[in-house]
């Protein structure tokens, strides 16, 4: 049974600072890893997707990584600004079909002007 | 607005009342998912529809909840006699799968439940 943990739980950074989230899984038999973005009360938006077969995905100042065969995968935030404070969730697709969405209980972060 | 859309945003409702939410998917989507999702933790597979076919149920659909995909494009999902447990923000994602695809799962607002 698929795994799926965040560490940190929380975090609080100054305005500026480069950081990383971190999630790991327990089944590497993955057909894609997504990086979701929470603002509180609200619904998930999607930040990066990761297919199997790739390493890495970039968007603006975002870049996730996947290891598969170690289960980790990692979410780079560069210059961290006030507006990303929220909560971070990753999540494993299983590679059979119609399988849906393992999460981890997110990061929290909070970037402090 | 092409994106995913959820009605109630918010439901108040007494314990043992029946509620039901709505679901929208982005229209050219095949796959349509539920999650349940309660404070401080990741949402959770309820359950979900390729088209019009319910595929899979989580252990976490009770009898008590019932889901449908009439003519494979909005859902719904109908609670009977809630309960205090049931409180949490139901969430309804929708993805395009089709061999060799992304798979991208995109969500809804949620609607948040409140049972008292």
């Amino acid at each position: 049974k698929q795994e799926v943990t965040q560490i940190p739980a929380a975090l609080s950074v100054p305005e500026g600072e480069n950081l990383v989230l971190n999630c790991s899984f327990t089944d590497s038999a993955i057909y894609n890893l997504q990086w979701f973005r929470q603002d509180p009360g609200k619904g998930l938006t999607s930040l990066l997707l990761i297919q199997s077969s790739q390493r890495e995905q970039t968007s603006g100042r975002l870049n996730a990584s996947l290891d598969k065969s170690s289960g980790r995968s990692t979410l780079y935030i560069a210059a961290s600004q006030p507006g990303d404070s929220a909560t971070y969730l990753c999540a494993a697709k299983g590679d059979q079909a119609g399988t849906a969405l393992i999460f981890g209980k997110g990061t929290t972060l909070s970037v402090s002007s | 607005d092409t994106g995913v859309s959820q009605d109630p945003r918010h439901k108040i409702t007494k314990r043992g009342q029946n509620v039901t939410f709505r679901c929208d998917p982005i229209s050219e989507h095949n796959r349509l998912y539920w999650y349940r999702q309660t404070l401080g933790q990741g949402p959770e597979f309820l359950t979900y529809f390729q088209n019009e076919a319910q595929l899979e149920k989580s252990r976490l659909l009770s009898d008590r909840f019932s889901a449908e995909r009439p003519k494979g494009s909005f859902s719904t999902l109908e609670i009977q006699r809630t309960e205090q447990g049931d409180s949490a923000m139901y969430l309804c994602a929708s993805s395009l799968e089709a061999s060799g695809g992304w798979y991208e799962q995109f969500f809804g607002p949620g609607t948040r439940l409140t049972v008292l």
